[in-house]
């Protein structure tokens, strides 16, 4: 069975300052990998995706992540924290023998302040 | 390109009402999701549908009847709301290309509530 576990529910940074998320899945094999955030009454957009290609995945508004097998973790980093990335982080991962179902993890909070 | 749409935004009902949410996309995706989001819980697949003509349980489908229109149109149903309904829930595509990249698109969601 699949399924994602992050481990963080609230985080909060200093504009200016590294952002860390982390996500750990679980599968038996290489699965596919997403990030998604998800603003204030709003719905979700795609920050990046890991499909078994390169394993440092870059995405939009200066995130990344990077897929390590041997921990079996996705986590996302940013280098810089902006106010407006103060949101609802999501990590996902599709089934590997349904690739029509996708898990979620349970979603981190990140509050970014000035 | 209007990706993925859901109506209506906001809808309060009695319990007991029925009603439907509708959800289209315009990507010519195979596959269709519903979920559900409460807080601290993130989504939870009620229905999704990987193809015209099919539609499987999720993890929480008690409650809801779904049907698959055409390849565009994924509706959701309550028969008889129930105030454990109040939820918001989000409808998605994706495609079933796992070469390409075959992430998920969301629609805005719809804010229920069931009093």
């Amino acid at each position: 069975a699949q399924s994602v576990t992050q481990l963080d529910s609230h985080v909060s940074v200093s504009e200016g300052t590294p952002v860390l998320l982390r996500c750990n899945y679980s599968s038996s094999y290489s699965p596919s990998l997403f990030w998604y955030v998800q603003h204030p009454n709003k719905g979700l957009q795609l920050l990046l995706k890991y499909t078994s290609a390169a394993t440092l995945v870059k995405g939009i508004n200066g995130f990344e992540a990077e897929f390590k097998k041997s921990e079996t973790s996705f986590h996302l980093t940013k280098p810089s924290a902006h106010m407006s990335d103060a949101a609802e982080y999501f990590c996902v991962v599709s089934g590997v023998y349904n690739f029509n179902k996708f898990y979620f993890g349970s979603g981190t909070k990140l509050n970014v302040k000035p | 390109n209007a990706g993925v749409t859901q109506t209506p935004k906001f809808q309060v009902l009695k319990t007991g009402q029925s009603m439907t949410l509708q959800c289209a996309q315009d990507m010519n995706h195979n596959s269709m999701y519903w979920y559900r989001q409460d807080p601290g819980m993130g989504l939870r697949l009620i229905y999704y549908s990987a193809s015209e003509g099919t539609t499987d349980k999720g993890e929480v489908p008690n409650g809801y009847n779904v049907s698959r229109l055409n390849k565009r149109e994924f509706s959701l149903r309550l028969e008889s709301a129930a105030p454990s309904q109040t939820s918001v829930y989000f409808c998605a595509s994706s495609s079933r290309d796992r070469g390409a990249g075959y992430e998920q698109y969301f629609g805005p969601g719809t804010r229920l509530t069931v009093t």
